[in-house]
């Protein structure tokens, strides 16, 4: 059964600072998928990373994919106010396409 | 390009009431989803639809949760009849195909008392 574990849970950081939010599954899979929520909003799409090393970023974000570790990363570069949100990975069971999310972290950049 | 839409958006009953959903999807998209997200936890999938058909209810509760998509495009979730863990938000998202990106739609927060 696929198993998705996301850390840290929660984050609180300074603006201007860099961290990395790590997300690892437990089976093989061909996508993986980062998300973003605002309080009471829907999910927003960030990423889509179909292949081993695969790399992507926008603005002040990057993910990458190891599939042979199984893991994610999402890595925020001097991090601003407006990127305090819950981020969600999610991945796809090969085949049926299920996605199973992860546990999402928590960030708050802090001014 | 129109995005995915539910309704209603907010629904407070008392428990063992009956509450109904719907979901229109993107146009074109084959796959639907139905997603539970409790407050602090991510989405878990209820049920996965491929056109009209199921793909993956294994994690539906039947006895009280049931969803049909007639004719491959709609979908309605409903739950009868509905407990206090019930509460929480129902997001609907669609697909081009499986394999696609997903699209989500706004949500109903269902509040049961």
């Amino acid at each position: 059964e696929l198993k998705v574990e996301q850390n840290p849970l929660f984050l609180s950081m300074q603006e201007g600072k860099n961290y990395t939010i790590y997300c690892n599954y437990s089976t093989t899979s061909d996508r993986l998928y980062w998300y973003r929520q605002d309080p009471g909003k829907s999910l927003e799409s960030l990423f889509v990373l179909l292949s081993n090393g695969a790399v992507k970023q926008e603005g002040r974000l990057m993910a990458s994919l190891d599939t042979k570790a199984r893991l994610s990363t999402l890595h925020i570069t001097a991090a601003v106010h407006d990127l305090s949100a819950t981020y969600f990975c999610a991945v796809a069971n090969s085949g049926t396409y299920k996605y199973i999310f992860g546990t999402g972290t928590r960030l708050k950049v802090l001014a | 390009e129109a995005g995915v839409a539910q309704s209603p958006r907010y629904k407070i009953i008392e428990k063992r009431q009956s509450v109904a959903f719907w979901c229109n999807p993107i146009s074109g998209h084959a796959t639907l989803y139905w997603y539970q997200q409790i407050l602090g936890q991510g989405p878990k999938l209820l049920i996965q639809f491929q056109n009209n058909g199921v793909v993956d209810d294994s994690q539906l509760p039947k006895d009280r949760f049931s969803a049909e998509r007639l004719k491959g495009v709609d979908s309605t979730l409903k739950i009868q009849p509905a407990k206090l863990e019930d509460s929480a938000v129902y997001l609907c998202a669609s697909s081009f195909q499986g394999r696609n990106e997903q699209y989500f739609g706004p949500g109903t927060r269902l509040t049961v008392t």
